[in-house]
């Protein structure tokens, strides 16, 4: 089993509405979770970052944690085509180093 | 403010050349770095973590090393590059702790052939 799972992709939707990106990870004693988007060809960008269960949003961004079932989501709301990339997963410890997902590519199409 | 800088941005080498990669960091000091490595198509693994100079742990028994000579300097490097040593090259830094994300610099993309 990977450390850190995400959906296999690849996801489309139409603009305006709700993507919804998945994780999974192994490791119960991680403390941090990341959500970082990288555009083809480019390096990884931190858009959202979470540490406790429930709800964090930003803008049209949410992140959802639940540490009980190891589950980590992001919901972009108004899906918008310059949202299009890969969504990378990653979970870190209190030692600093991360763990990533192999990531899941999102298409909004106008 | 703070930046870091990576380069080369893309690099062709031989099977059997030496490679050397550079990431430097900007306004901060003693910050923790990293080099990931990226295969077409794949998450980000890790490669070395410094905390601080001269202070490296590696993370992967591979053909590659790293350095850190100076606090904001991160060197990557190896004395003989395979043909498996291409990928996405990514330097990171966090700039609030380690508890926090990762900044990146804008990686050097390594063919190997």
């Amino acid at each position: 089993q990977k450390e850190v799972e995400q959906n296999s992709g690849p996801l489309s939707v139409p603009e305006g509405a709700i993507a919804s990106l998945n994780c999974t990870y192994s490791d119960r004693v991680s403390q941090s979770f990341f959500w970082y988007r990288q555009y083809s060809g480019k390096s990884p960008e931190l858009i959202m970052s979470i540490y406790s269960n429930g709800d964090k949003e930003d803008g049209r961004f949410t992140a959802q944690l639940n540490k009980a079932s190891q589950y980590v989501s992001l919901l972009i709301r108004d899906s918008q085509p310059s949202d299009s990339a890969t969504y990378l997963c990653a979970v870190g410890t209190n030692a600093g180093k991360s763990t990533f997902g192999d990531g899941t590519t999102l298409t909004v199409k106008p | 403010s703070q930046t870091i800088h990576q380069w080369p941005a893309t690099l062709v080498q031989p099977v059997g050349s030496p490679l050397s990669l550079e990431c430097t960091v900007e306004g901060t000091s003693n910050p923790n770095l990293y080099w990931y490595r990226q295969a077409a198509g794949r998450g980000l693994q890790l490669l070395f973590y410094s905390v601080g100079i001269g202070q490296i742990s590696s993370e992967v028994p591979q053909n590659l090393s790293a350095s850190r000579p100076q606090d904001r300097q991160f060197i990557l490097s190896s004395k003989k590059l395979l043909l498996s040593d291409s990928g996405f090259y990514l330097c990171a830094w966090q700039d609030r702790g380690p508890n926090y994300g990762y900044t990146f610099g804008s990686g050097t993309r390594l063919t190997v052939v």
